[in-house]
């Protein structure tokens, strides 16, 4: 089954502490992407890359750091500097920076930090 | 700057009722236009998209309409389930594939 896997569905962190989420996609896109949602609002864009080894921030990346070594991998650091870092983050992907391209969307990861 | 308004929820319905759930965006250009939906603890599935303008996406008995001149994608069903209450969300997509969100629509329907 192709798809987006994302690891641990809960994590919890002391403060403080930093903190690596996985996100693995096998569909064979170029493009990942890392959002944060948090209650009753939207998804908010954190980082996104199109390309191996290249990325971008997005609106709120200040506190986020992230690789892309490999095509299939897009691992997103929450480190001490996030203010808020309490939140469900969601990965996706999709195939390229055509428009037409929806994004795939992982499980989630539900971050609480102590 | 891009941005998305719809219409505030929770949208609360009888099932077998009809839905309609509004969204208008402002975005430079001429994005694609998506609805995603949301189940409780998991991840965005895409519902439908639209890539250009007059264009109908459907999916599942959910249709929406790509509507240029009013800067619209208003979603509907003719006869809701239970099984469709979630959280509905609409999104243009321009450059970069960037998605924009509004802060989504809630729906429940009950028996």
């Amino acid at each position: 089954d192709g798809g987006i896997t994302q690891s641990p569905k809960y994590l919890f962190r002391k403060e403080g502490q930093n903190v690596t989420l996985s996100c693995e996609q096998n569909l064979n896109h170029d493009a990942m992407y890392w959002y944060r949602q948090d209650p009753g609002q939207g998804l908010r864009l954190i980082y996104y890359s199109q390309i191996v080894n290249d990325f971008q921030k997005g609106d709120i990346a200040e506190g986020y750091s992230v690789s892309r070594e490999k095509k299939e991998s897009f691992p997103l650091t929450v480190t001490s500097a996030q203010k808020n870092p309490t939140a469900f983050y969601l990965c996706a992907s999709s195939m390229g920076d055509n428009h037409y391209n929806e994004q795939f969307f992982g499980p989630g990861t539900r971050l609480t930090v102590l | 700057g891009n941005s998305v308004t719809q219409m505030e929820g929770p949208v609360t319905l009888s099932e077998e009722a009809f839905l309609t759930i509004n969204c208008t965006y402002t975005a430079t250009g001429y994005p694609s236009l998506f609805w995603y939906v949301q189940y409780p603890g998991e991840g965005l599935q895409l519902l439908l998209k639209a890539t250009k303008a007059d264009d109908k996406g459907s999916n599942k008995g959910f249709e929406a309409t790509y509507r240029k001149e009013t800067t619209s994608f208003h979603l509907e069903k003719g006869s809701v389930q239970v099984s469709d209450s979630a959280v509905y969300f609409c999104a243009p997509q321009g450059s970069y594939n960037k998605l924009i969100f509004g802060a989504g629509t809630r729906l429940a329907v009950h028996p």
